[in-house]
């Protein structure tokens, strides 16, 4: 079974901060892989699907990059409404979700 | 524009079944599939399972297998899923959502508002 490792499991930074997550998979899953947002509450919401295409509406200091077996996500500049918990999954075989990372404001 | 909408909370005891629905709206509901992803109470994302609203294909999660059923109804856009010998852990909040893969599940756009489900003696 496809094993998927999201690091760090939190973080805080102050706005204006690039933040970096990482998602690696146990085994190689091209590029599906996919990375969504969600805030206390409520559900989550797909900010970029396969690797690095970022999805209609969602605001462009979100990226992501990656194949293989490593990805990783990137907010450009830290904005106090990206406080929320980050979640990459894979759909090369059935799809599954990484742990989660939790982004605080310093 | 593309909605979808559970049904309400719901309290089981251990042992019992919970279905819950999602009505979708706004899309043609046979282009797409559902996914139900579940959300224990300070967890992470836990996908459930797919059906295509096209054909009722079908993938599960292997640890759900024989006690999960997912269905649609193409004359109401609705999906349903069905988890039966509820546990304990099956507390949790569920949430359907709008799958955009081909023939597979793949990768979840629009979203549920989340149905919560608690088991309890």
């Amino acid at each position: 079974d496809i094993q998927m490792t999201q690091s760090p499991s939190s973080l805080s930074a102050s706005v204006g901060d690039r933040v970096t997550i990482t998602c690696q998979a146990s085994q190689d899953i091209s590029n599906y892989l996919n990375w969504y947002q969600q805030k206390p509450g409520k559900a989550p919401k797909l900010l970029i699907y396969d690797a690095s295409n970022l999805e209609t509406g969602v605001p462009s200091r979100f990226s992501g990059s990656g194949s293989g077996t490593d990805f990783t996500f990137t907010i450009s500049s830290l904005q106090p409404e990206d406080i929320a918990t980050y979640y990459c999954q894979q759909y090369d075989n059935l799809p599954l979700f990484g742990g989660g990372t939790k982004v605080e404001i310093k | 524009q593309v909605q979808l909408v559970q049904s309400g909370a719901e309290v089981k005891k251990p042992g019992a079944s919970v279905k819950v629905s999602c009505k979708a709206s706004g899309y043609t509901f046979t282009s797409y599939g559902i996914s139900w992803v579940r959300q224990a109470p300070g967890q992470g994302l836990e996908w459930m399972g797919w059906i295509s609203a096209y054909n009722g294909n079908t993938n599960y999660a292997q640890k759900l297998q024989g006690r999960v059923t997912m269905t649609t109804d193409t004359s109401t856009s609705t999906a349903y899923m069905e988890l039966r010998s509820l546990r304990s852990d099956d507390t949790a909040v569920y949430y359907c959502a709008r799958d955009r893969g081909r023939g597979n599940p793949a990768y979840f756009d629009y979203w549920g508002q989340g149905t919560l489900v608690t088991v309890s003696s």
